[in-house]
């Protein structure tokens, strides 16, 4: 069964506002989240890492004001897109490590639509 | 800096065999992972290998040669329901960070 889900699984939105995507662990904790976002027909690209309790660390070239993540607990983190516009749609996802090197675990997805 | 290259998109045939290369340089390596991810999915497992060489599972194989930065996924006796995206992804130092090769599309015809 799943170990992460993702909430939302799809959201649509307009421009300018905000919008909170909760990726959860489930039955386990998940001291790192690290967050992919996946443009149409493009590879997943790491946009941060976060480790509970401490500041999430960015990939160059992120914002870090704009995609604000909070990784307050050992089953929750979050990420939020701020003043969302169009170019922000996109796929994200966020991942998790077992207790394993080669276990990794993914979320479904959030499905974001700026309009 | 770390590079990961794969074909954009492929075709097959439906019971064919096809070879999807992916060619790496990172600054650390710690293993590469394949991934096979549908259209609004997210990625699902499909292997991992860390030691130079073949590892075989079902239809499906993978392949390593840390030495020249390069893996392969091989998938034989092809099915329509392979059609999808296959990602690479190598492990840097320390073991969590994953970064994803560009992907491959892979068509599967009748």
């Amino acid at each position: 069964g799943a170990v992460v889900s993702q909430h939302p699984s799809w959201v649509i939105c307009k421009s300018g506002t905000s919008v909170k995507i909760e990726c959860r662990s489930l039955d386990f904790q998940a001291t790192t989240m690290f967050w992919y976002r996946q443009f149409p027909k493009q590879s997943l690209m790491l946009m941060a890492t976060s480790n509970e309790g401490s500041k999430a660390t960015y990939e160059q070239g992120v914002e870090k004001d704009k995609f604000l993540i909070n990784h307050a607990s050992l089953t929750l983190s979050t990420l939020t897109v701020t003043s969302a516009h169009p170019e922000d749609s996109s796929f994200y996802i966020c991942r998790t490590l077992g207790e394993a090197t080669d276990t990794q675990y993914f979320g479904p997805g959030t499905r974001l639509t700026v309009l | 800096g770390q590079n990961i290259d794969q074909p954009t998109e492929m075709t097959a045939t439906e019971g064919a065999i096809v070879q999807i290369n992916c060619t790496y340089q990172t600054s650390g390596f710690n293993g590469l992972f394949w991934y096979q991810q549908h259209a609004g999915e997210a990625p699902t497992f499909l292997s991992y290998n860390v030691l130079d060489g073949l590892e075989e599972k079902g239809r499906f194989s993978s392949f390593l040669s840390r030495s020249k930065g390069y893996s392969y996924l091989l998938l034989k006796e092809l099915q329509m329901k392979d059609s999808a995206s296959y990602l690479c992804a190598v492990t840097g130092t320390g073991f969590q960070k994953l970064v994803f090769g560009t992907g491959t599309r892979l068509l599967v015809s009748p």
